[in-house]
């Protein structure tokens, strides 16, 4: 069964641009979620899209956003892109939504993420 | 905000000693996963903990969840090279979906 993709690997904007990351699960999954990860900050979650509803989000601005298709495949975007914005951007695919179904938790696959970097 | 608190958050052992891993927080979560991330790849699941006082192996690994749901550890027996990496823990809540709280990672080097 192939693995969760991301594309592109790495992208390199100039603030104030915007951006589009795309996230392909694996097949039969319905959840994705997105992450940011970063030195100083971690991990953070952004938002997770279960059958192309958005089920959860994290804190950041309005500029992230993002949706999910009937294939389930997801795409974020990034409007007014800014400096601190330069990241790894993980997602993570799962068949279920914890919650879902009773189920109390939902093993997640993370892809090799998106790195991107903001001049 | 529930925070997890990770520590040691750098270790660097010699091949053969062995080591755990903390992760602490003031909340209560309905699970917690172990990842390991290498370098430009993202994090792998290790384990995932359900149970307040359980405890599951996974061959040199041992990860155990609190009693009361707030904290985990893990401890790696006889450290290979191989086992270098960062460690992740990170805690779900049953209804918030698939939101992950993430700890600040351990970043574990084995020497041979």
């Amino acid at each position: 069964k192939a693995g969760v993709t991301q594309t592109p690997r790495y992208l390199i904007k100039t603030r104030g641009q915007q951006v589009t990351l795309s996230c392909s699960p694996i097949s039969g999954h319905r959840s994705v979620s997105w992450y940011q990860q970063t030195p100083g900050q971690g991990l953070q979650f952004l938002f997770e899209y279960f059958s192309e509803t958005q089920r959860n989000k994290g804190n950041f601005p309005g500029r992230f956003s993002g949706r999910q298709f009937s294939n389930s495949r997801s795409e974020m975007n990034v409007s007014t892109l800014e400096l601190g914005d330069s990241a790894l951007y993980l997602c993570a695919s799962s068949q279920w939504t914890s919650g879902a179904v009773g189920r109390v938790t939902s093993e997640q696959f993370f892809g090799p993420g998106t790195r991107l970097t903001v001049l | 905000t529930q925070l997890l608190e990770q520590s040691p958050q750098f270790l660097s052992i010699q091949e053969g000693e062995n080591l755990t891993v903390y992760c602490n927080s003031s909340s209560v979560f309905s699970s917690l996963q172990w990842y390991r991330q290498e370098p430009g790849e993202g994090p792998v699941l290790l384990v995932t903990v359900v149970t307040g006082g359980e405890v599951k192996k996974l061959k040199r690994l041992t990860f155990q969840f609190g009693d009361a749901r707030k904290d985990s550890s893990l401890h790696i027996t006889a450290a290979q090279p191989g086992d270098t990496g960062l460690y992740l823990c990170a805690g779900g809540r049953y209804n918030a979906g698939n939101m992950l709280t993430f700890g600040g990672g351990t970043r574990l080097m084995v020497k041979p």
